[in-house]
């Protein structure tokens, strides 16, 4: 079975500029979660969606969004980037929402 | 955003030593512990899960215990080989939280050959 694909894997991007990150899950799973790492935060929960659906939400601010198509493939959306925004976006997969298991990750850079 | 994320600690061990990694979980009402181990330019990689049900589990060379009295959660690693160096989270989850994991600083495993 493929495990959770992310693309790209690599990003760089200037202060002002959007971007879209893409989340393919593991074949059958219906939730997605989306994680941002950074060495002074760690792991923070951005938000989950199940069937299309946002479920869950972490604290960040309204330019980070995201949604999710009926195949369970998801995106996250960040609009406005700041220099704080670079980070490791990470997502993970489940069936229901326990044992998620990860991608690689998107290194976003923002210049 | 809701994490404890400073400064990581380290563990040094020799090969072939047993190593013990410690987690003090936030939440009381948490039902669900998962232990992931992450190597350089990698995502988290599942290791082992306990629910609250349980005290102990047991996985391969590697086993969970978990203390909800003291929330404590720890994770041990029989004869460490030079491969499980990596940084290693502990996360949380709660009834009705869905897939929202609240992960721990991390702890950084270095194994000596």
């Amino acid at each position: 079975k493929a495990g959770v694909t992310q693309t790209p894997r690599y990003l760089i991007k200037t202060r002002g500029q959007q971007v879209t990150l893409s989340c393919s899950p593991i074949s059958g799973h219906r939730s997605v979660s989306w994680y941002q790492q950074t060495p002074g935060q760690g792991l923070q929960f951005l938000f989950e969606y199940f069937s299309e659906t946002q479920r869950n939400k972490g604290n960040f601010p309204g330019r980070f969004s995201g949604r999710q198509f009926s195949n369970s493939r998801s995106e996250m959306n960040v609009s406005t980037l700041e220099l704080g925004d670079s980070a490791l976006y990470l997502c993970a997969s489940s069936f229901y929402s326990n044992e998620q298991f990860f991608g690689p990750g998107t290194r976003l850079t923002v210049l | 955003g809701e994490s404890v994320g400073l400064h990581l600690p380290t563990l040094s061990v020799q090969e072939g030593d047993n190593s013990i990694i410690n987690c003090a979980y936030s939440n009381s009402a948490s039902d669900y512990f998962i232990w992931y181990k992450q190597e350089s330019g990698k995502g988290p990689q599942f290791i082992i899960d306990i629910r609250s049900n349980m005290d102990k589990r047991q996985g391969q060379r590697v086993t969970v215990l978990l203390n909800k009295t003291v929330k404590h959660l720890s994770l041990q690693i029989a004869a460490t080989q030079p491969g499980d160096s990596a940084v290693y989270f502990c996360a949380e989850n709660w009834y009705n939280q869905g897939g929202k994991l609240i992960f721990g600083q991390g702890t950084e495993l270095s194994v000596k050959p």
